[in-house]
């Protein structure tokens, strides 16, 4: 199995640009989350999908964070308008179950300038 | 929700030397401990988990150890090697606030394995 597969791996943008970031779980997993990465917060989760579905968004910092997951094999979040605090590392991870034993992505790295 | 304190933030070692990582929780109901580590330019990777019912794990060099009374739970890797060196996570999955279950991470320990 490939794992998880996040692109775009860096991503540099301007402020008030729109970022979408792109993740590919592994098959056959039916969890989704998604988690963000600073020397500062350490990883906190935005995001946890099951089947498809949004169940916990509690951790997504606010309304210009929004993610999506059309179907078992695709997932997107996106940030609009961007600003230099989002700069960060962003990972996706996929499990089988309830939150256990995540398998993680490479990451993307988000600057915005 | 859960909050997880992890010490030390840096360690270094000698090669073949033991290091070991401590990590505390607060939620009592918290009931699945793994441990994750990070290489540079990698996404954390499973490297060995606890459950609440169980106080010590092996895997070869390294193991994990859970007190539940004091809450606190750690990592040991003996006869170290310098491709241990890495960013090393614990986390404990705890009820979130809002509406299920999550791993919160610790901040991590950055392990140096000097050869």
């Amino acid at each position: 199995d490939a794992g998880v597969i996040q692109s775009p791996r860096h991503e540099v943008t301007e402020m008030g640009q729109e970022v979408t970031l792109r993740c590919k779980p592994i098959s056959g997993h039916n969890s989704l989350f998604w988690y963000r990465q600073t020397m500062m917060r350490g990883l906190e989760l935005l995001i946890y999908f099951n089947n498809n579905v949004p169940i916990d968004d509690s951790g997504m910092p606010e309304d210009r964070f929004s993610a999506k997951m059309p179907n078992a094999s695709f997932s997107t979040l996106k940030i609009q308008p961007s600003e230099p605090r989002d700069s960060a590392v962003y990972f996706c991870a996929s499990s089988q179950g309830y939150s256990e034993k995540l398998f993680f992505g490479s990451g993307t790295q988000l600057s915005v300038l | 929700g859960e909050n997880v304190e992890q010490h030390p933030s840096t360690l270094s070692v000698q090669e073949g030397d033991s290091a070991v990582i401590k990590c505390t929780y607060s939620d009592s109901a918290s009931n699945y401990f793994p441990w994750y580590k990070q290489e540079l330019g990698k996404g954390p990777q499973l490297i060995i988990d606890i459950r609440s019912n169980v106080g010590e794990k092996k895997d070869q060099r390294i193991a994990v150890t859970l007190n539940k009374t004091a809450k606190h739970f750690s990592l040991h890797i003996t006869e170290t090697q310098p491709e241990d060196s890495a960013v090393y996570f614990c986390a404990a999955r705890g009820y979130s606030g809002a509406g299920s279950y999550q791993l919160t991470f610790g901040k991590g320990t950055k392990l140096s394995v000097i050869p």
